[in-house]
């Protein structure tokens, strides 16, 4: 079954920039959307944005002039960055798989699986 | 302050029964399907219903989900200490054109 696997550096400096890696293995990133969320400390979930392979992304609006989000077929790994951090980007941050089909009723949209998640803090 | 409201702790008796509400707008979840997440302390959240009231292969039938209007409800049956965790319902929002999910509601099996 499809598990992914964030990597990145666990400290920040803020205005600087914020970059993940997010593997993917048992499956191929050129097969689904894949979604990064984020979750302050003690606080809830924020959906980023989410990217199909063929460069098709959508970000949150309030992250947009921030963030990017690339994937990389030849490593079937995904990235994020985020640029001009602060102290409220500090949080534990999680791809997963975006599964999303649109009805005649509405979108669905949910996330399966997801990585275990990796804690980047802003701080100087 | 989330899209979505949801209360923020809710509490029941082993072997009883709980509901944890989502209320939104027609701009997500009147609009389009919800989606349910367990998460326990320390750990990724893990998917219980999607497409309202649907379950993925290997969640209890005791967790059911149903939605009116646009509010949705998550619905759990039989409660053991097992299922105290936080819970959040999703969706995606119209009007953002982003994905949208409640604050969390911590569950409390006494």
């Amino acid at each position: 079954q499809v598990q992914l696997q964030e990597s990145g550096p666990g400290l920040v400096k803020p205005s600087e920039t914020l970059s993940l890696t997010c593997t993917v293995s048992g499956g191929s990133v050129t097969s689904d959307y894949w979604s990064w969320i984020r979750q302050p400390p003690g606080k809830g979930l924020e959906w980023i944005g989410d990217i199909y392979h063929r460069g098709i992304t959508n970000y949150n609006p309030s992250l947009k002039s921030r963030v990017t989000l690339s994937v990389d077929t030849s490593k079937n790994q995904l990235s994020l960055r985020l640029t001009s951090v602060t102290a409220t980007d500090t949080a534990v941050y999680y791809c997963a798989r975006d599964l999303q089909a649109e009805y005649s009723s509405g979108w669905s949209i949910y996330f399966a699986p997801w990585g275990q998640g990796t804690l980047v803090t802003v701080s100087s | 302050q989330s899209v979505l409201t949801q209360p923020p702790s809710v509490s029941a008796a082993p072997g009883q029964k709980v509901t944890i509400s989502c209320s939104g707008t027609s701009s997500n979840i009147g609009n389009n399907y919800v989606t349910w997440y367990q998460q326990f302390p320390g750990t990724a959240p893990r998917l219980l219903i999607y497409d309202n009231n649907k379950r993925p292969s290997g969640i209890p039938d005791r967790f059911s989900g149903s939605k009116s209007g646009t509010s949705a409800t998550l619905g759990i049956t039989g409660l053991q200490t097992g299922d105290e965790a936080d819970y959040y319902c999703g969706t995606w929002d119209n009007s953002l054109r982003a994905g949208v999910f409640g604050g969390g509601t911590r569950l409390t099996v006494l």
